[in-house]
């Protein structure tokens, strides 16, 4: 089955930039899905950062447009995430999932372990 | 944005209860819900799609229902290894929200 993992530094200083890379395998990142990031704060609920298509084609939360970048490498079966200007409010467990878009529409059901990224000086 | 608010909270269930989590959404959704299991430090799973079928592989004791904003996850018969956080969420309109979760604790 579909496996994703997340890789990327784990702290991060106030105003820089977040960049965090998902790896796709048995599996093709040019499937007909959608690739995500959902991030969690600590101790609190998901929320939906933004997706990309294997065309490049992207969909992104519009409270994070403008500090957001995702982008996808056909040849590496990567797609990554760059956040700019980071506070500690942006200090989550982000994951990457793949979006099937069955009956119902978007269904994360593949999911990362996840990466702790903490946003402090 | 559509909000999603789930209820309750978190509660706390014996091994065996029936227990029933609502969510409901700010806008009519028309069955585009899905729910979610989070278990600490593990990533969420999909339990349930499109409001009432069962992902594959869950447990028969899952069970989801509702329709335009009211939604329901049953548990039928509580097991150990249910104790965890749901999570629901509507892919009806970008961008996809989640409800905030509700905690089932062991009573």
């Amino acid at each position: 089955q579909v496996q994703l993992q997340e890789s990327g530094p784990g702290l991060v200083k106030p105003s820089g930039t977040l960049s965090l890379t998902c790896t796709v395998s048995n599996g093709s990142i040019s499937s007909l899905t959608w690739w995500t990031w959902v991030r969690q704060s600590p101790g609190k609920g998901l929320e939906w950062i933004g997706e990309i298509y294997y065309s490049g084609t992207t969909n992104y939360n519009p409270s994070l447009k403008g500090r957001l970048t995702i982008s996808v490498d056909r040849s590496k079966n990567q797609f990554s995430l760059d956040l700019h200007s980071v506070t500690v409010a942006d200090t989550a467990v982000y994951y990457c999932a793949r979006a099937s878009r069955g009956p119902g529409g978007h269904k994360f059901d593949y999911w990362g372990q996840g990466s702790l990224v903490t946003v402090s000086s | 944005d559509i909000q999603m608010t789930q209820s309750p909270t978190s509660l706390s269930a014996s091994v065996r209860d029936r227990i029933t989590i609502t969510c409901r959404s700010s806008h009519n959704i028309s069955t585009y819900l899905h729910w979610y299991q989070q278990k600490p430090g593990k990533a969420p799973t999909v339990l349930i799609y499109h409001a009432s079928s069962l992902e594959s592989g869950v447990p028969s004791r899952f069970s989801g229902s509702g329709s335009v904003t009211d939604y329901t996850l049953t548990i039928s018969s509580v097991q150990p290894e249910d104790f965890a956080t749901y999570y629901c969420q509507q892919s009806y309109s970008a961008p996809w929200t989640f409800g905030q979760g509700t905690k089932v604790e062991i009573k």
